[in-house]
């Protein structure tokens, strides 16, 4: 089984719907981090995570939410999806200051 | 803000060749990440050097931190080499990583 895990793999969505991403871990890192990439731009951090009690905004936190329901757990929320949140979303995990592992992604599409 | 340059943008080689990606940054750094993405879109973490040299199997990435410069070389190309690697640097929090936009590799049979 992959020990970084996101659902849904696939999202199409409509403007102002909610939105919730998921990201799971089986490492036991401390730290999660969630991405976004978009083609020509790179990725870019949205929150990050350093434990269940810490939230920081990243790069480009405007129109998202996250929550870190557990250590293993670290959802992102789009509370009125756009158009331009259009993306493939991924979330990372990091033991202290090592490599990061990533999950699959998610494709999410806003019509 | 780190600024985060990776060049070739796309290149195109004949498996067997020796290839070079290269990148730059612009702030100093504690370490700096090498990724490959393949056409699937996952992520896979292939290198995380602070100093000197790596090398795993036909992958060498190289880090001049004086320089704010790193390359990651491919020796004996192979297809199965095509994918997009991305060069990435702590500089988004807590070690969320800044990244170059990446370099496409296309490598011919």
């Amino acid at each position: 089984d992959a020990d970084v895990t996101q659902t849904p793999r696939n999202r199409i969505t409509k403007t102002g719907k909610r939105i919730m991403l998921e990201c799971s871990q089986t490492k036991g890192h401390d730290r999660m981090y969630w991405y976004r990439q978009d083609p020509g731009l790179g990725l870019r951090l949205i929150y990050y995570s350093f434990d269940v009690k810490d939230i920081n905004k990243g790069e480009i936190s405007d129109g998202y939410s996250v929550s870190r329901q557990a250590q293993a757990k670290f959802s992102l929320s789009l509370e009125s999806a756009i158009p331009n949140q259009t993306a493939l979303y991924f979330c990372a995990t990091q033991a202290g200051r090592s490599e990061q592992f990533f999950g699959p992604g998610t494709r999410l599409t806003v019509l | 803000k780190n600024e985060v340059e990776q060049s070739p943008q796309n290149l195109t080689a004949q498996e067997g060749e020796f290839i070079t990606i290269n990148c730059s940054y612009s702030v100093g750094i504690s370490a700096l990440h090498w990724l490959q993405q393949h056409p699937g879109g996952g992520i896979v973490s292939l290198f995380m050097l602070s100093s000197g040299k790596k090398k795993h199997g036909r992958l060498i990435a190289t880090i001049n931190i004086q320089e704010k410069h790193s390359s990651l070389h491919i020796t004996a190309s192979h297809p199965r080499d095509s994918a997009v690697y991305i060069c990435a640097v702590p500089g988004g929090g807590a070690d969320g990583l800044t990244f170059g936009k990446g370099t496409h590799l296309i490598i011919q049979p």
